[in-house]
């Protein structure tokens, strides 16, 4: 069963504190992605990871950053949430043919 | 960069009515991959189709799209409408392999009876 799944699905933090955004894998892809999505904007690459501790920087890292120690996990960490980071974020993994997401977590920053 | 546009970002169509979401994109690369993904309300964004040779037309579920590197265009069609068509669709650029997926900001497409 083919899934990308991401905990949690719904996140409620004050501006300031540390949030940890976690995904998980179970199709032994290298390659794995976090993408926010905001109306007007799309999807807009915040990481993406081409395996174990090897992380890139996509378009908007500016306030995030990432850890990857295994490949079936990619963990999205921001410290000191800003009102601004207010999204849905998704993780996804690859193939070298599609790209597999999960159903997003729904952050709030108040 | 590569970029791929999406011009509409709302598109309200009456059922049975056919489909046309406009996609163009820019890369310097010849090998090329364009993908359309739908997303739901509350579901996973999902592969629909993905592109095949130059000027070859893809299908799936009723959609289809072909790849026109000429106008460096992958167009999303259906001929007729269906309420339940009513979701968010992404077009999206690949080179193959690693390379990482560019993604438009999207079409709503909103049928109504």
């Amino acid at each position: 069963d083919m899934k990308v799944t991401q905990m949690p699905r719904y996140l409620i933090k004050r501006m300031g504190e540390n949030v940890l955004l976690e995904c998980g894998q179970d199709m032994s892809h290298e390659t794995m992605y976090w993408y926010r999505q905001d109306p007007g904007l799309g999807l807009q690459l915040i990481y993406i990871s081409y395996d174990v501790d090897s992380n890139s920087e996509g378009d908007i890292p500016k306030g995030y950053r990432v850890s990857r120690k295994k490949r079936e996990h990619f963990s999205l960490i921001l410290d000191s949430a800003k009102t601004n980071q207010t999204s849905v974020y998704f993780c996804a993994s690859s193939s070298t043919t599609e790209v597999f997401f999960g159903k997003g977590t729904r952050l709030t920053v108040v | 960069g590569d970029s791929v546009t999406q011009k509409e970002g709302l598109v309200t169509l009456t059922e049975g009515l056919p489909v046309m979401l406009n996609c163009t994109y820019q890369t310097i690369y010849s090998n090329a991959f364009l993908f359309w993904y739908v997303h739901y309300l509350n579901e996973s964004p999902r592969l629909l189709l993905k592109s095949s040779t130059d000027n070859k037309r893809t299908e799936h579920q009723g959609f289809h799209a072909t790849l026109h590197k000429s106008s460096s265009s992958f167009h999303l069609q259906k001929s007729s409408a269906q309420l339940s068509d009513s979701a968010l669709y992404y077009c999206a650029l690949s080179l193959g392999g690693n390379y990482k997926y560019v993604f438009g900001a999207g079409t709503r497409l909103k049928v109504i009876a």
